[in-house]
C-alpha cells in the first residue's frame, strides 16, 4: 500500500525566513504533485514533478523531485504572509495513476 | 478560465435526511472525482469516472452513498440517509487522462460544504 507522508503537519514562522517542507512516499512513482490549500477554500494546483531530478519554481516556492529517495520538497523563500495556507503532496501510483495524498501541512507566516 | 462547478455551495440538514451535490467537471475532462475532506485533513477519494464508468469506488460507503455520471459530463452524489459524521467538505475535481505532461493535474471546485445535525 502506497503512504504518503508529509513533514512537518504544523510549522509557524516568520516572514522573510526560509524553510522546506518535505513529502516521504512509500512505493515508486514518478508523478508527484503539489497543491494549496487556503482556509475554507477549495485545493489549487501548485506544481506537477515528472521525473526524477524535477525542479519547479514559481515566485518564492520551489519544489523538486528525488525519485530514487522517494522524496519531494517545496522549498520557501523568504516567506511573506500571503503564502499562509495548507500544502498537499499527492503520489500518483504507477499503475493507474491514482493520487494518494498526504496528510498536509498547515503553514501560518507571521508578519 | 474554465472552472469545475459546484453546487450548492453549503448545506444544512438534520441526519437521517437525504442530500444530493452537483458537479460539472471543465469542457471535455473527461476524469471526474469526487472527495471528501475532513476539517484538518487530506481529501478522501469516495468515486473517480472515467466518462460515464466507475473506474474506482472502493472507498465510497455504498449503504448510503451513491455517484452517477450518466451522460460522461456532469455528475451526482447523493447521500441518503445522512449520518452526523457525514459532515464535511466535497470536493468535486476533473482532470484530463493519458500520459500527456498535464495529463492528472486536478482541476478542483469550490466544494460543497455539508453540515449534519
Amino acid at each position: 500500500e502506497l503512504k504518503v507522508e508529509q513533514n512537518p503537519l504544523f510549522l509557524s514562522m516568520q516572514e522573510g525566513k526560509n524553510y522546506t517542507i518535505y513529502c516521504n512516499y512509500s512505493t515508486t512513482s514518478d508523478r508527484l504533485y503539489w497543491y494549496r490549500q487556503d482556509p475554507g477554500k477549495s485545493l489549487e494546483s501548485l506544481f506537477v514533478l515528472l521525473s526524477n531530478g524535477a525542479v519547479k519554481q514559481e515566485g518564492r516556492l520551489m519544489a523538486s523531485l528525488d525519485t530514487k529517495a522517494r522524496l519531494s520538497t517545496l522549498h520557501i523563500t523568504a516567506a511573506v504572509h500571503d503564502l499562509s495556507a495548507t500544502y498537499f503532496c499527492a503520489v500518483a501510483l504507477d499503475s493507474n495513476y491514482q493520487l494518494i495524498w498526504g496528510a498536509g501541512t498547515k503553514l501560518i507566516i507571521k508578519p | 478560465e474554465a472552472e469545475v462547478a459546484q453546487s450548492p455551495r453549503y448545506k444544512i440538514t438534520e441526519k437521517s435526511q437525504a442530500v444530493a451535490f452537483w458537479c460539472d467537471p471543465i469542457s471535455g475532462h473527461a476524469t471526474l472525482y469526487w472527495y471528501r475532506q475532513i476539517l484538518g485533513q487530506g481529501p478522501e477519494l469516495l468515486v473517480q469516472f472515467q466518462d460515464e464508468s466507475v473506474v474506482d469506488d472502493s472507498q465510497l460507503p455504498k449503504d448510503r452513498f451513491s455517484a452517477e455520471r450518466l451522460k460522461g459530463v456532469d455528475s451526482t452524489l447523493k447521500i441518503q440517509p445522512a449520518e452526523l459524521g457525514d459532515s464535511a467538505m466535497y470536493l468535486c475535481a476533473s482532470s484530463t487522462s493519458g500520459y500527456s505532461v498535464g495529463a492528472n493535474v486536478l482541476t478542483f471546485g469550490a466544494g460543497s460544504r455539508l453540515t449534519v445535525l
